[in-house]
């Protein structure tokens, strides 16, 4: 079975640290990779895709990718109350359209 | 851009009776919409893949006659949730791949919220 694993937290950060979030996935045909976030209630919004091994940066995020350990991570640099929420990561397995989802890492930015 | 709505966004009805859902990507057309099931407090589980113009593929133990999917153009997809029971009170959602870059990104509707007396 195709599985992406996640720490549910929660995780408590004071504002402006960094908050690290991880992910690993079981199958390695995998080959793009997804960070999304979502509000109690609310469906999920991206964050970030990454496909290629190493990082990628997007304003205060950084998503990093290492296919060989089969681990991505998402980095929340000067971290705010409003990114307290769930985070998802989801991956799109080998040889499937649709997105397997992590339970998801609830994260609390403490002001 | 990327926006994908649904409708409606929440739903009640009495056990027995069918539903459906609407999922629309509002900029962009999209050839393949998904439909996702949240159950409280888990993560998003796929329910089927739905292209245009042909069957949607549904995943393992997610019963096709159960829930009804319709793609009948670029930009709309429809779940009906047929006989509905309380066990089928969930989250629904759906997405719309969008290429962006090297790969087909997901954007999420809204969620359609659903609860079976």
């Amino acid at each position: 079975q195709k599985e992406v694993e996640q720490n549910s937290g929660p995780l408590s950060v004071p504002e402006g640290a960094i908050a690290s979030l991880n992910c690993t996935y079981s199958d390695r045909g995998s080959q793009s990779f997804f960070w999304y976030r979502q509000y109690s209630g609310k469906s999920p919004e991206l964050i970030m895709f990454i496909y290629s091994n190493g990082d990628k940066e997007d304003g205060r995020f950084t998503a990093q990718l290492n296919k060989a350990s089969q681990y991505v991570s998402l980095l929340i640099r000067d971290s705010q109350p409003s990114d307290s929420a769930t985070y998802l990561c989801a991956v799109i397995p080998g040889g499937a359209d649709g997105l397997t989802f992590g339970k998801g890492t609830h994260l609390i930015i403490q002001p | 851009g990327a926006v994908v709505s649904q409708h409606p966004s929440w739903v009640i009805c009495k056990s027995g009776t069918s539903v459906k859902i609407e999922c629309r990507s509002l900029d962009f057309q999209a050839t393949t919409m998904f439909w996702y099931r949240q159950f409280p407090k888990q993560s998003l589980m796929l329910m089927a893949t739905s292209n245009e113009g042909s069957k949607a593929t549904y995943e393992q133990g997610v019963e096709k006659d159960k829930f009804l999917i319709n793609h009948a153009s670029l930009t709309l997809s429809t779940l009906t949730v047929t006989s509905a029971h309380p066990e089928d009170s969930s989250f629904y959602i759906c997405s719309a791949a969008r290429l962006a870059g090297n790969t087909d990104t997901q954007y999420f509707g809204p969620g359609t919220r659903l609860t079976v007396l």
